[in-house]
């Protein structure tokens, strides 16, 4: 078992629609980050979020720290073919060990 | 172009061959990382260096040997690999290592395919 969830595994939506992402854990982090990789690519950091209940806006992203600092989600709006990729969800577990999610594949179709 | 590179890209070799993956980072990062990634599983961290000195091994088999002469570059030796050690190898780097700051940014380079026969 991973310590921190993703779901869904896999997302096949077509353009223009929303989706939200879910990264889930039993442990409280200190903070958590969303990374993308594309094909071919190491990921690169979208967002990180520190404080309990913090939402931040990149666009059309809009992230989500949960208030018990043990979940986040990602949401996005009208989606394009160029959001398509490996999200991965990340963060400094409470003992200060760093873990990244099972993560999300994300395909939309123009 | 993040300002991660790694050499070679792409790299098959058998069970009884030893090759080096090396990494190179032009960011002036202090910590440096090395993580796993397969089908079946998420990134997995390897080796963590910071400034130059190995802070963290993830239980990795002995026959993968880190070794960071400098901040600057990485290198992962390969020995008796098996055919299960094929993923995509990442190197990441840092200002510093993440649990001395939270919100700390990895930079990623592109990745070494290996394929073990």
């Amino acid at each position: 078992t991973q310590l921190l969830e993703q779901s869904p595994q896999f997302l096949s939506i077509q353009e223009g629609e929303n989706l939200t992402v879910y990264c889930n854990s039993s442990s409280v982090f200190s903070s958590l980050q969303w990374y993308r990789q594309e094909p071919g690519e190491g990921p690169v950091l979208l967002v990180t979020v520190v404080t309990g209940g913090e939402v931040k806006k990149l666009k059309r992203l809009t992230f989500q720290f949960g208030d018990a600092r043990k979940d986040s989600s990602l949401h996005i709006t009208a989606a394009q073919p160029g959001d398509t990729g490996l999200y991965l969800c990340a963060g400094w577990e409470k003992f200060n060990k760093f873990y990244f999610g099972s993560g999300t594949k994300l395909n939309v179709k123009p | 172009e993040t300002g991660v590179t790694q050499t070679p890209r792409h790299l098959v070799m058998g069970m009884t061959n030893k090759k080096s993956l090396k990494c190179e980072q032009h960011l002036g990062h202090n910590a440096m990382y090395w993580y796993k990634q397969s089908a079946k599983k998420p990134l997995e961290l390897m080796f963590v260096y910071n400034f130059k000195e190995q802070t963290e091994n993830n239980s990795v088999p002995s026959r993968f040997s880190p070794e960071c002469p400098n901040s600057s570059h990485l290198f992962l030796h390969l020995h008796t690999l098996q055919p299960e050690d094929s993923a995509l190898y990442l190197c990441a780097s840092s200002q510093v290592t993440p649990s001395h700051i939270a919100g700390n940014e990895q930079f990623f380079g592109p990745g070494t395919r290996l394929t073990v026969l």
